[in-house]
């Protein structure tokens, strides 16, 4: 079955240190990819994607991603974290037929000052 | 330019209750899902639409059910509401699945 796992549900960090989110996808093709950003009691918003070409993405307020095909992941990315980054984030990825996403089960971003 | 519009934003049924969550957008947009956010559930595809007149079953279906008679609006009706169902609800909507989804700001609904 297609599924998304973001394996940490909690990832604490200081102001200004760097940031590193896991996302692994279990697709047999390459799918459509996706990371969003969820701050409390809000939609969802799509910081960036991943479709095809560069595997390096940059996305909004300064996050990027990198795919790898080897190890089926897409890791969310930032050199360095500002206290209004604290929220959840959800890796979401689609493939075949209609390409509606499945979403993983989210990391919550804490960050301490 | 309104994005993705859900009403109510809050709500509260007694068991047995029917009701219809609201859900349009003004992009023009053939792509619409509801989906349901539960604590460490992350969001559960509830139904979906590709476009007026078609829909299809999510991952969780049961006890709900939608309509595509537009291509702006997609509700969402619950038919007899269940403490199960207590959920905050999300809205979205895209024009190609490769460019990710718009959300709404959600309604949260609480069945007592």
């Amino acid at each position: 079955a297609q599924s998304v796992t973001q394996p940490d549900i909690h990832i604490t960090v200081s102001e200004g240190a760097s940031l590193e989110l896991r996302c692994n996808y279990s697709y047999g093709a390459t799918p459509y990819l996706f990371w969003y950003v969820q701050s409390p009691g809000q939609g969802l918003q799509l910081l960036l994607k991943y479709f095809s070409g560069d595997t390096l993405v940059q996305g909004i307020k300064g996050f990027e991603a990198e795919f790898k095909r080897s190890q089926s992941s897409f890791n969310l990315r930032k050199p360095s974290v500002h206290w209004s980054d604290a929220a959840e984030y959800f890796c979401a990825a689609s493939s075949g037929g209609s390409y509606i996403p499945t979403f993983g089960r989210g990391t919550s971003l804490i960050v301490h000052p | 330019n309104a994005g993705v519009t859900q009403t109510p934003k809050f709500q509260v049924l007694k068991t047995g209750q029917s009701m219809t969550l609201q859900c349009a957008q003004d992009m023009n947009h053939e792509y619409m899902s509801w989906y349901r956010q539960d604590p460490g559930m992350g969001l559960r595809l509830i139904h979906y639409s590709v476009g007026a007149g078609i829909t299809d079953q999510g991952e969780v279906p049961n006890g709900y059910n939608v309509s595509r008679s537009t291509t702006e609006d997609f509700p969402l009706r619950l038919l007899s509401a269940a403490p199960s169902q207590t959920s905050v609800y999300f809205c979205a909507s895209s024009y190609r699945m490769r460019d990710g989804y718009t959300f709404g700001s959600g309604t949260r609904l609480t069945v007592v």
